[in-house]
């Protein structure tokens, strides 16, 4: 079982919906989460990071965060051709380095 | 401030040549990282060093040195390069305080080894 899941998509939505992304991480012990975005031929960027229960919001984006469940998922709201991208989570266990998922391609159509 | 570099932005190799990729940071950042990139894998780690004077082997590490050389620079050594070593390299920094572990990231090397 891989430490950090994601489907790899794409994930089309039409321009104004929501987009969800999802997240699934194999260590209970993991204490932070990252969602980073990464247009194609760029490096990634963060765009948010969530470390309690629940739902932190900025701007259109929306993290959300279940530990119970080894969930973590990122919303965008009213959607956008320029959110087009590959999406990343990333989860913190300890000292260690972050481990990444494999990605999620965003593809929101005018 | 120019954040995260790299050089070179991109490199061919011949199988078994050797190259060193670069990576500086003026962020002052204790930590840095070298990670890989490969279609549908993600960024896998290959090492990383937490500060200056240590290095740790990450994910996927056979084929590969490393060097912190000070606090700004990190290299990545290709003894002998294989082709299965094609890729884009990339390098990040960050400083973490308690919980927090932004990572900032060069703009990458593509390699491509023949």
């Amino acid at each position: 079982q891989k430490e950090v899941e994601q489907n790899s998509g794409p994930l089309s939505v039409p321009e104004g919906a929501i987009a969800s992304l999802n997240c699934t991480y194999s260590d209970r012990v993991s204490q932070s989460f990252f969602w980073y975005r990464q247009y194609s031929g760029k490096s990634p960027e963060l765009i948010m990071s969530i470390y309690s229960n629940g739902d932190k919001e900025d701007g259109r984006f929306t993290a959300q965060l279940n530990k119970a469940s080894q969930y973590v998922s990122l919303l965008i709201r009213d959607s956008q051709p320029s959110d087009s991208a590959t999406y990343l989570c990333a989860v913190r266990t300890g000292r260690r380095a972050l481990t990444f998922g494999s990605g999620t391609r965003l593809q929101v159509q005018p | 401030n120019a954040g995260v570099t790299q050089t070179p932005k991109f490199q061919v190799l011949k199988t078994g040549q050797s190259m060193t990729l670069q990576c500086a940071q003026d962020m002052n950042h204790n930590s840095m990282y070298w990670y890989r990139q490969d279609p549908g894998m993600g960024l896998r780690l290959i090492y990383y060093s937490a500060s200056e004077g240590t290095t740790d082997k990450g994910e996927v590490p056979n084929g590969y040195n490393v060097s912190r050389l000070n606090k700004r620079e990190f290299s990545l050594r290709l003894e002998s390069a294989a082709p299965s070593q094609t890729s884009v390299y990339f390098c990040a920094s960050s400083i973490t305080q308690g919980l927090s572990d932004t990572q900032y990231f060069g703009p990458g090397t593509r390699l491509t080894v023949l």
